[in-house]
């Protein structure tokens, strides 16, 4: 069966270090989205890709990064850590349904900068 | 103001009992609309997608009024298995496969 995957389920780092988040996804979709999750603001969009080697910045991007150089994968990178970037991190991936895209989801990163 | 805008809740109801949430959407050019589940600390899932016209899924009824610019979920004979978060999506008209998700509406279904 088709499943979206990521890696690590479960992160603490420093702050100012370098994290990358893995997504993995066997639909074969060309859209890939990453999201992170916080009390009161519910999924806000980091960046997202529509095909191999295409990026777009979401509404917060600043201080994260992705690349796509492949199909099935889209890893989102914190350059430098900071205490704000504690979340939980989704990632989906979507394609055509009858009423219009529908996204799956990965099973999120929790992540904690100390 | 929020792109998409829903009750925080929680909605405590009984079993048995029919609840309904409401969403309001900003963007009066949005294509497309769901509504998705999201347990306690695990991903969304999507419940159901919103026609124009209305549509019923065994128990869950949405409803679209493109005019007021909201959106309903209704879920009649409520099951202890139905407490979660329920997430109002939009898609906006100018990036097709982007999606802006409400915070989300808390129900807690009791014995």
């Amino acid at each position: 069966d088709a499943e979206i995957t990521q890696s690590p389920r479960h992160k603490i780092t420093e702050t100012g270090r370098q994290v990358t988040l893995a997504c993995h996804q066997t639909w074969n979709h060309n859209n890939m989205f990453w999201y992170r999750q916080d009390l009161g603001h519910g999924l806000r969009l980091i960046h997202y890709s529509y095909g191999v080697h295409d990026t777009n910045k979401g509404e917060v991007s600043d201080g994260y990064s992705v690349s796509r150089s492949n199909t099935e994968d889209l890893p989102l990178t914190l350059e430098s850590a900071a205490s704000s970037q504690t979340s939980v991190y989704f990632c989906a991936s979507s394609g055509p349904g009858l009423a219009g895209p529908e996204q799956y989801f990965g099973p999120g990163t929790r992540l904690t900068v100390t | 103001r929020k792109e998409v805008e829903q009750d925080p809740g929680p909605f405590n109801v009984p079993e048995g009992a029919t609840v309904a949430f409401n969403c309001t959407y900003s963007n009066s050019a949005s294509q497309s609309f769901f509504w998705y589940r999201q347990d306690c600390r695990k991903e969304p899932k999507l419940l159901m997608s919103v026609y124009s016209s209305g549509n019923e899924d065994g128990r869950f009824t949405a409803q679209l009024n493109r005019a007021s610019q909201y959106i309903s979920l209704l879920i009649r004979d409520s099951k202890l298995s139905d407490s979660a978060t329920y997430l109002c999506v939009v898609s906006p008209s100018g990036g097709y496969n982007k999606l802006i998700f409400g915070a989300g509406t808390r129900l807690a279904v009791h014995p």
